[in-house]
């Protein structure tokens, strides 16, 4: 149990379709970061919210939309995504600013076909 | 340059070996840095923050080398459960922290 939920775990979608990504924090943090992680490369910071206002946004493809309605709540909406978009997407959240420590959710596998 | 860079690895050792690995940082006004454990096909999990010039927790120490703009990660008497990716971060200030792509580990009996 990481205190960080995400929904669901796993998800394959064709190119056409549009899908939501769910995240759920039970920690009492302000900050909720989403992450893209490809094999064998560093996380890439995509989004991140403090007190429910967006403060990153990192170059992310349109296709790519985020929601924040309340500080313990995060979706990644998306639409007409590409096959190299196919990734581990992770959520993650924190106290304060990024000298604080980020705890991350089990993350979503998403295959693009 | 990377703005964080990190031996990929992988490193084999036996179980009982001490094991240490670096990370570089490009950017001179990062002041937080941490060490993450991500296992395979999971989440990174937290295993220490480095604020100063460093810290201890049971096998595992961490050293910050502002000079050099380095952290190192040292691991004691390795365990088998040790196996794992080890990634390193740095923060600038602000939310953005810059992940490193990890150093794998691998502890054989």
């Amino acid at each position: 149990e990481t205190g960080v939920t995400q929904t669901p775990r796993h998800l394959v979608m064709g190119m056409t379709n549009k899908k939501s990504l769910k995240c759920e924090q039970h920690l009492g943090h302000n900050a909720m970061y989403w992450y893209k992680q490809s094999a064998k490369k560093p996380l890439e910071l995509m989004f991140v919210y403090n007190f429910k206002e967006q403060t990153e946004n990192n170059s992310v493809p349109s296709r790519f939309s985020p929601e924040c309605p309340n500080s313990s709540h995060l979706f990644l909406h998306l639409h007409t995504l590409q096959p190299e978009d196919s990734a581990l997407y992770l959520c993650a959240s924190s106290v304060g600013q990024g000298e604080q420590p980020q705890h991350f959710g089990d993350g979503t596998r998403l295959s693009i076909l | 340059r990377k703005e964080v860079e990190q031996d990929p690895g992988p490193f084999n050792v036996p179980e009982g070996a001490t094991v240490a690995f670096n990370c570089t940082y490009s950017n001179s006004a990062s002041q937080s840095f941490f060490w993450y454990r991500q296992d395979c096909r999971k989440e990174p999990k937290l295993l220490m923050s480095v604020y100063s010039s460093g810290n201890e927790d049971g096998r595992f120490t961490a050293q910050l080398n502002r000079a050099s703009q380095y952290i190192s990660l040292l691991i004691r008497d390795s365990k088998l459960s040790d196996s794992a990716t080890y990634l390193c971060a740095a923060n600038t200030g602000g939310f953005k922290t810059i992940f490193g792509a990890g150093t794998r580990l691998f502890v054989k009996a």
